[in-house]
């Protein structure tokens, strides 16, 4: 059974930084590409970036709002997806999922993680 | 960045309905859509990519059309099962975008 589990979420204060962490099970995780998003309470759902497999280059992509401040990364031997957070806002406030991009290279996701809430306040 | 709008925001339905929900794009994505089911509190849950080819495990009252900038999501007989909230994203293009999302409410 595929499984993705968010970690790493919590209170900050604006300006500083967090990473979160995806631990994936159930698959070849060096085979896929990962990506994470977000959900401000309330709001609907937004793409904040994703690292493509090794065999692709492993190269990221951002969303405008995020890019310069957060990084993807990751490390195919524990199957672990990392979000590097810096220079934190109030509007990063958000339930950040981590996904599975499908195999086929689409950008579609066919596996999402349970979510970890990330609160950005003074 | 493309554009996509989500109609109606809110829908009251009642079981055993059919339930249509529209999503626009703001140029042309050929067939690159997928849709999600959101419940409140859970993650999104994958229904259905390149429009109307039904993820593995969904149920067959669910079916997708469309192609270009207008596409729909049809429920052909609602469930207690399937009040929620659902999402269109388009990979046609970066950045990835959603529709706002339909809500479907009990009538």
């Amino acid at each position: 059974e595929v499984q993705l589990v968010e970690s790493g979420g919590g209170l900050v204060k604006p300006g500083r930084s967090l990473r979160l962490s995806c631990t994936a099970s159930g698959f070849t995780f060096g085979d896929y590409a990962m990506s994470w998003f977000r959900q401000a309470p309330g709001k609907g759902l937004e793409w904040v970036g994703f690292i493509r497999s090794r065999p692709y280059g492993g190269t990221t992509e951002y969303a405008a709002s995020v890019r310069g401040r957060f990084s993807i990364s990751r490390d195919d031997s524990k199957s672990i997806a990392y979000l590097q957070m810096n220079n934190l806002k109030n509007d990063d406030t958000a339930v950040y999922y981590c996904t599975r991009r499908d195999l086929s290279n689409y950008d579609y996701f066919d596996h999402w993680g349970q979510g970890t809430l990330v609160t950005v306040s003074s | 960045d493309i554009q996509m709008t989500q109609s109606p925001s809110t829908l009251s339905a009642s079981v055993g309905d059919r339930v249509t929900i529209t999503c626009r794009a703001s140029q042309s994505i050929s067939s690159w859509l997928a849709w999600y089911q959101q419940k409140p509190g859970k993650a999104p849950k994958f229904l259905i990519y390149k429009a109307s080819s039904l993820e593995s495990g969904v149920p067959s009252r669910f079916s997708g059309s469309g192609s270009g900038t207008e596409f729909t999501l049809t429920i052909s007989s609602l469930q207690p099962d399937d009040f929620a909230t659902y999402y269109c994203q388009q990979y046609s293009s970066l950045p990835l975008t959603f529709g706002g999302g339909t809500k479907v409410e009990i009538k």
